[in-house]
């Protein structure tokens, strides 16, 4: 299957962290992705990490792979209101083709 | 101008109307892509070309007409629209068919379109 699941909203407080859940079903999958949408705007490739990893870490941001239970996470450290966006987790189908999630709409209140 | 571009950014257009949505990468890539992002619905991938020819086109109705005359630029001819194709078009490339490092995908802010 090719479907890729996260939840459509997330509220969080400025400064506290978001974490932004997405489950995937392509157990084969080289790549997993997240991209950032602001009103207006394309997508925005945000960070990616190959599959044989569990941690990726760059800056305010950390992705955590669970291939067994097809489970990748976004967190965001001290959300700013910046951050308010549309996330999208995606995951690799072939060697070009990625499947994407409906996204998560994050509201970052003060 | 720089990434990649679109125009128009807003389109509204009648079911009878012919009209088109153009995207430009001032990138160098060689693949570009078209798709399509609904209402709370995952995005769906149209068409792929990679230098210039199509690689994948995912069962979209005819009624969506891809173009792409250099590696450059890419075309979406529209004829006989259904309200039901509303949504926002987005545009991406990248350096080659792939999937990461070089061959990320960059998107455009996508053209928003109604038809009514």
């Amino acid at each position: 299957g090719e479907d890729v699941e996260q939840s459509l909203f997330l509220s969080v407080r400025e400064g506290d962290s978001s974490v932004i859940n997405c489950t995937y079903t392509d157990s084969s999958s080289t790549y997993l992705y997240w991209y950032k949408q602001e009103p207006g705007a394309g997508l925005q490739l945000l960070t990616y990490i190959f599959s044989n990893m569990d941690m990726k870490q760059d800056q305010r941001l950390t992705v955590l792979l669970n291939k067994k239970d097809k489970h990748l996470s976004l967190r965001i450290a001290d959300t700013q209101t910046g951050d308010s966006a549309i996330y999208f987790c995606a995951e690799s189908i072939n060697d070009y083709k990625l499947s994407f999630g409906a996204g998560t709409t994050v509201t970052v209140r003060a | 101008e720089t990434g990649v571009t679109q125009t128009p950014r807003h389109l509204v257009m009648g079911m009878t109307n012919k009209k088109s949505l153009k995207c430009e990468q001032h990138l160098g890539h060689n693949a570009m892509y078209w798709y399509k992002q609904s209402a709370k619905k995952p995005l769906e991938l149209m068409f792929v070309y990679n230098f210039k020819e199509q690689t994948e086109n995912n069962s979209v109705p005819s009624r969506f007409s891809p173009e792409c005359p250099n590696s450059s630029h890419l075309f979406l001819h529209l004829h006989t629209l259904q309200p039901e194709d509303s949504a926002l078009y987005l545009c991406a490339s990248s350096q080659d068919l792939g999937l990461a490092g070089l061959d990320t995908q960059y998107f455009g802010p996508g053209t928003r379109l109604t038809v009514l």
